[in-house]
């Protein structure tokens, strides 16, 4: 069975901080790593993706890949109140995408 | 066009209601998927169509019925539903269903609310 484990949270940050959101797989052979936003009621809207090791970075997001220890992160820098969602880390390899259950954020104005 | 669209937006249906759900993307995406996604969980995915043919049935009861009549349009078809079948359903599309990374990006449609009464 397929896993991806993210901390439910929720995750509580002042505005103008960093959010760290992470994830782990089970799957060695996962090629592709997205991180998915939230809102509330609303469907989930991709924001990074990453498929080779190390950083990548898109305006105040950086996502982290280390495939050897199975573990892909989200740094949000300078979070925003409009950053507050669930954040889905999805994995994929072979034909299916796997979702993690995402990882609540509060930021605090 | 970078947009999945989906209708209705909410939709409340009886148990012995027929209904149908609509999906349309015009990305020139060879690959759609339809998910159900329950409150404060992620979504599961139900199917996929790869080229308008069906490859993956996640062993979805028969009352979900889905159709592609093309490479733009996905449609799902509701018929007997239960209460426990409410959710939101989420319609997602990517440029190709393959095992390479490159092509598994998936970009999701608005979803329907649905409510089985």
């Amino acid at each position: 069975q397929k896993e991806v484990e993210q901390n439910s949270g929720p995750l509580s940050v002042p505005e103008g901080a960093i959010a760290s959101l992470n994830c782990t797989y089970s799957d060695r052979g996962s090629q592709s790593f997205f991180w998915y936003r939230q809102y509330s009621g609303k469907s989930p809207e991709l924001i990074m993706f990453i498929y080779s090791n190390g950083d990548k970075e898109d305006g105040r997001f950086t996502a982290q890949l280390n495939k050897a220890s199975q573990y892909v992160s989200l740094l949000i820098r300078d979070s925003q109140p409009s950053d507050s969602a669930t954040y889905l880390c999805a994995v994929g390899g072979g034909f299916k995408t796997i979702f993690g259950a995402g990882t609540r954020l509060f930021v605090k104005a | 066009d970078t947009e999945v669209t989906q209708t209705p937006k909410h939709l409340v249906m009886g148990m012995t209601n027929k209904k149908s759900l609509k999906c349309e993307q015009h990305m020139g995406h060879r690959a759609m998927y339809w998910y159900k996604q329950k409150a404060k969980k992620p979504p599961e995915l139900m199917f996929v169509y790869s080229y308008e043919k069906l490859s993956i049935n996640e062993s979805v009861p028969s009352r979900f019925s889905p159709e592609c009549p093309n490479s733009s349009l996905l449609n799902l078809h509701l018929h007997a539903l239960q209460p426990e079948d409410s959710a939101l359903y989420l319609c997602a599309s990517s440029q190709e269903w393959t095992s390479l990374s490159s092509y598994n990006e998936q970009f999701f449609g608005p979803g329907t609310r649905l409510t089985v009464l």
